[in-house]
């Protein structure tokens, strides 16, 4: 089945800091992927998608490229804010059935300190 | 615009018992889909629902029910409470099937402790 891969947390950074938070997946056909934040006491929101491969997705700063040879979407930002601080998760979708179902990985949590 | 909303917000049941949650999915969303998310692990998808069908159905049990009304409001059920089901549960909304968007908009969540 599919299977999403993040790298563990807890990650601490210092502000303007250069961030990676590292996921692969596993999946049959050409799932669409995503990365989804958690700020504290909030719902999950979604960050960026990237539908197919080479694809880059972007916002807020934040990039991910969708690499099939490599079944990646590792999330990057240049200089983090003490406002990123929360949880990332990646996430794929299917990409068939007649339904709609993401599968997430476990989550990485992301502290960033003046 | 009115976004997702999940109540009761903290709940705390026994084992053997049953629990009913409930989301308003945002305003002009059709689909309502629940996640269970464990203590340090990512949302796992429990059931989806479309216009009033379930569209969908991940490896959960059947004691695991929902509706889902026509003002596209839904509910989850858990019979036979086990000390597993403590986790935070998640409704998210879209509007159609969102197969290649991915914009669901989540809730923050119901957390049910079972002791």
């Amino acid at each position: 089945g599919n299977s999403v891969t993040q790298m563990e947390g807890p990650v601490t950074l210092s502000e303007e800091a250069f961030l990676t938070i590292n996921c692969t997946y596993t999946a049959t056909g050409y799932p669409s992927l995503f990365w989804y934040v958690q700020y504290p006491g909030e719902g999950l929101q979604l960050l960026l998608k990237a539908t197919k491969a080479d694809d880059k997705g972007s916002n807020k700063g934040f990039e991910a490229t969708y690499r099939k040879e490599t079944t990646s979407f590792h999330l990057e930002k240049g200089s983090v804010q003490v406002s990123d601080s929360a949880v990332y998760f990646c996430a794929l979708s299917d990409s068939g059935g007649s339904n709609y179902k993401l599968t997430f990985g476990k989550g990485t949590l992301l502290t960033v300190n003046p | 615009e009115t976004g997702v909303t999940q109540s009761p917000t903290h709940l705390i049941k026994t084992r053997g018992q049953q629990v009913t949650l409930r989301c308003s999915s945002q305003s002009g969303h059709n689909t309502v889909s629940w996640y269970q998310q464990a203590l340090g692990q990512g949302p796992q998808f429990i059931f989806q629902y479309y216009r009033e069908e379930e569209n969908g159905r991940g490896n959960f049990p059947p004691r695991f029910s929902g509706l889902q009304f026509p003002n596209y409001s839904s509910e989850l059920n858990v019979n036979a409470l086990e000390l597993d089901d403590s986790a935070l549960y998640l409704c998210a909304s879209s509007f159609g099937l969102a197969r290649n968007t991915g914009e669901l908009f989540f809730g923050e969540g119901s957390r049910l402790t079972v002791l």
